[in-house]
């Protein structure tokens, strides 16, 4: 997708190792997603920013954690890989908070942990 | 907290038939609606955002309605095609920066 580059686009590794995901933009948009997405659950927002090291929690943010050292950067760390964190991971962005900005989404990262 | 529900989860039709996909929420206190389109192992691509404010939205063969005092939304798609195959997921921005999603209808278009 234009202007949002996610890295690796898929990944294996083993319970427990710690594992970060990391969403690349080139659209110098403020607001900044990370999701799961998982069949029979949809998309759940796990955390956000909404600018340069301010960061808040999703609904489903435990195991995770997040940085924004800069506007075009958005990290997602696993500390420690479980298996119920298997799941394709989706980055978004949005230009604004005004009603009339949507989102834009990043192609996923598949990640199985083992 | 919001609830967005889209039924069907699934639907098969011939190509050339006019189609139209629901998608419900539970609070009606929304900024806007948007309706995406996820062909399989791929992101998702915006089709069309609605305002709160807006009753409709087209673009092409695709026009969404948005009722927000019910709660609900549609997606119409016109004379489909098998390129129309996809999963279409909707997402309601409840307040100033969160989006709640569906759990999307797959369609599959046939020749």
């Amino acid at each position: 997708d234009a202007g949002i580059t996610q890295s690796p686009r898929h990944k294996v590794t083993e319970t427990g190792t710690p594992v970060t995901l990391r969403c690349h933009q080139t659209e110098n948009h403020r607001y900044m997603y990370w999701y799961r997405q998982d069949p029979g659950h949809g998309l759940r927002l796990i955390h956000y920013s909404y600018g340069v090291k301010d960061t808040d929690k999703g609904e489903v943010s435990d195991g995770y954690s997040v940085s924004r050292s800069k506007t075009e950067d958005f990290l997602l760390t696993l500390e420690s890989a479980t298996s119920s964190q298997t799941s394709v991971y989706f980055c978004a962005i949005s230009e604004s908070i005004q009603t009339n900005y949507g989102y834009t989404f990043g192609s996923g990262t598949r990640l199985t942990v083992v | 907290k919001q609830e967005v529900t889209q039924i069907p989860a699934a639907l098969s039709v011939p190509e050339g038939e006019n189609l139209v996909l629901n998608c419900s929420f539970t609070d009606s206190a929304i900024y806007n609606l948007q309706w995406f389109r996820q062909d399989p192992g791929k992101g998702l691509t915006s089709l069309l955002l609605i305002q709160s404010s807006q009753r409709e939205q087209t673009s092409g063969r695709l026009n969404a309605s948005l009722d927000k005092s019910s709660g609900r939304s549609t997606l119409y798609i016109a004379a489909s095609q098998p390129g129309d195959s996809a999963t279409y997921l909707c997402a309601v921005k409840e307040d100033s920066d969160k989006f709640y999603f569906g759990s999307g209808t797959k369609l599959n278009v046939k020749p």
